[in-house]
């Protein structure tokens, strides 16, 4: 089973416009940690954000926020005020205490920002 | 600071070859993870090194296989490479192999002919 879900394949906004990417996970661990990462083409993956599971604290970052609910197992990624350097693809991360911390990654969203 | 460096950028191979990818970690990290990342599609973890120890792996067969030095900087292996190796190898690296973040290097783009 897919222990981290992007149902969203691809996204196009237009500039300005504000966009949330969706990421589900699932674990039975008790200690886990959630990431954010950016793929832009040149491939290399951009750390963006990280919260372990004993935080629900929303947290904003300039034109990014990041809501985590445990209720619906939900991490998700809004983009506010679009611009055109946001496109890439972004990929959420789950890791489990139980399994040695490895990274189980989504499929990711790609996300094109139309000027 | 310099990040995590990875080479070759990139590498064409053929069908039964061997190839060697190279990571060097960031900065203070001692910790290196390899993920392969197919064509549209999000890394998958092949293995993490720490004390020069392979300490958890992926599902990913014996042809692939790794070492950590010293200085905590690693190498990935594939024997008798096959069409679906072809992918972009992400080298990450941390500090300690809990759950702290992974920075990730360029990657390495092999293509297998």
């Amino acid at each position: 089973a897919q222990k981290v879900t992007q149902a969203q394949t691809e996204i196009s906004v237009v500039e300005k416009e504000d966009v949330t990417l969706d990421c589900v996970y699932e674990t039975r661990d008790t200690t886990y940690y959630l990431f954010w990462y950016k793929q832009p083409p040149s491939g290399e993956l951009v750390f963006l954000i990280r919260r372990n599971s004993f935080d629900e604290q929303n947290e904003i970052s300039g034109r990014y926020s990041w809501n985590f609910q445990k209720s619906t197992s939900s991490f998700n990624f809004t983009i506010t005020a679009s611009q055109v350097v946001d496109s890439a693809v972004y990929f959420c991360a789950l890791s489990e205490a139980d399994t040695g911390n490895q990274f189980y990654f989504g499929t990711g969203t790609s996300l094109t920002v139309i000027p | 600071d310099a990040g995590v460096t990875q080479s070759p950028t990139h590498l064409i191979k053929t069908r039964g070859q061997q190839v060697t990818l190279r990571c060097s970690p960031k900065s203070g990290h001692d910790t290196v993870s390899w993920y392969q990342q197919a064509l549209g599609q999000g890394p998958q973890f092949i293995f993490q090194y720490y004390e020069e120890e392979e300490r958890q792996r992926g599902n990913f067969p014996d042809r692939f296989s790794g070492h950590q030095f010293p200085n905590y900087s690693s190498e990935l292996n594939v024997n008798a490479l096959l069409l679906g190796d072809s992918a972009l190898y992400l080298c990450a690296s941390s500090f300690l192999p809990g759950g702290d973040t992974q920075y990730f290097g360029p990657g390495t783009r092999l293509t297998v002919l």
